[in-house]
């Protein structure tokens, strides 16, 4: 069975420094891995996907994540922090039945 | 593509009440999903359909849970007799065949369910 873990339900980075969201999946077949960003009493918003074309996967808003096997990772990037990135992020893989499965969530804090 | 759109975006009830949600997925979708999201949770997988058939049900979702899709359109989630447990965010998701970039779920506002 597929599964996701967060590190972290919570990180605070200053603007204009590097943001780093940590997640590892379970897998016992190659996955599609997820992200999505959820604004207060929003619903979610894709911000990127990885489905074995590249390890290296952009995504929007400056977004990006690196799927590592060796790792069993999928972390999400962003080299400069902007105030309106403060949300709730989630990392999700997606089952062989086509449900996804979402980790349990990272509040992201941008400091002044 | 007018994105999926959900209604009511809150309810609130009374407990034991019965309550209907409605989603309209995107157009073109043929799959469509229902989660549930509790209070700093990640959403949890409810049931999802592939055109009017309904393919696959949580155990999350109990006997006082109900959702159609009869016309392969738009999707209704009904909850019996409501239960203060049953507060939560129920969102909708829609996808296109597989094969079109069918791994890609697209998700409405939500729905925020309040049961007094």
């Amino acid at each position: 069975a597929q599964s996701v873990t967060q590190l972290g339900s919570h990180v605070s980075v200053s603007e204009g420094a590097l943001v780093l969201l940590r997640c590892n999946y379970s897998s016992s077949v190659p996955p599609y891995l997820f992200w999505y960003v959820q604004y207060p009493n929003q619903g979610l918003q894709l911000l990127l996907k990885y489905t074995s074309a590249a390890t290296l996967v952009k995504g929007i808003n400056g977004f990006e994540a690196e799927f590592k096997k060796s790792e069993t990772s999928f972390h999400l990037t962003k080299p400069s922090a902007h105030m309106s990135d403060a949300a709730e992020y989630f990392c999700a893989v997606i089952s062989s039945a086509s449900k996804i499965i979402f980790g349990s969530g990272t509040r992201l804090s941008i400091r002044p | 593509d007018t994105g999926v759109s959900q209604d009511p975006r809150h309810k609130i009830t009374k407990r034991g009440q019965n309550v209907t949600f409605r989603c309209d997925p995107i157009s073109e979708h043929n799959r469509l999903y229902w989660y549930r999201q509790t209070l700093g949770q990640g959403p949890e997988f409810l049931t999802y359909f592939q055109n009017e058939a309904q393919l696959e049900k949580s155990r999350l979702l109990s006997d006082r849970f109900s959702a159609e899709r009869p016309k392969g359109s738009f999707s209704t989630l009904e909850i019996q007799r409501t239960e203060q447990g049953d507060s939560a965010m129920y969102l909708c998701a829609s996808s296109s065949p597989l094969g079109q970039g069918g791994d890609t779920q697209y998700f409405g506002p939500g729905t925020r369910l309040t049961v007094l």
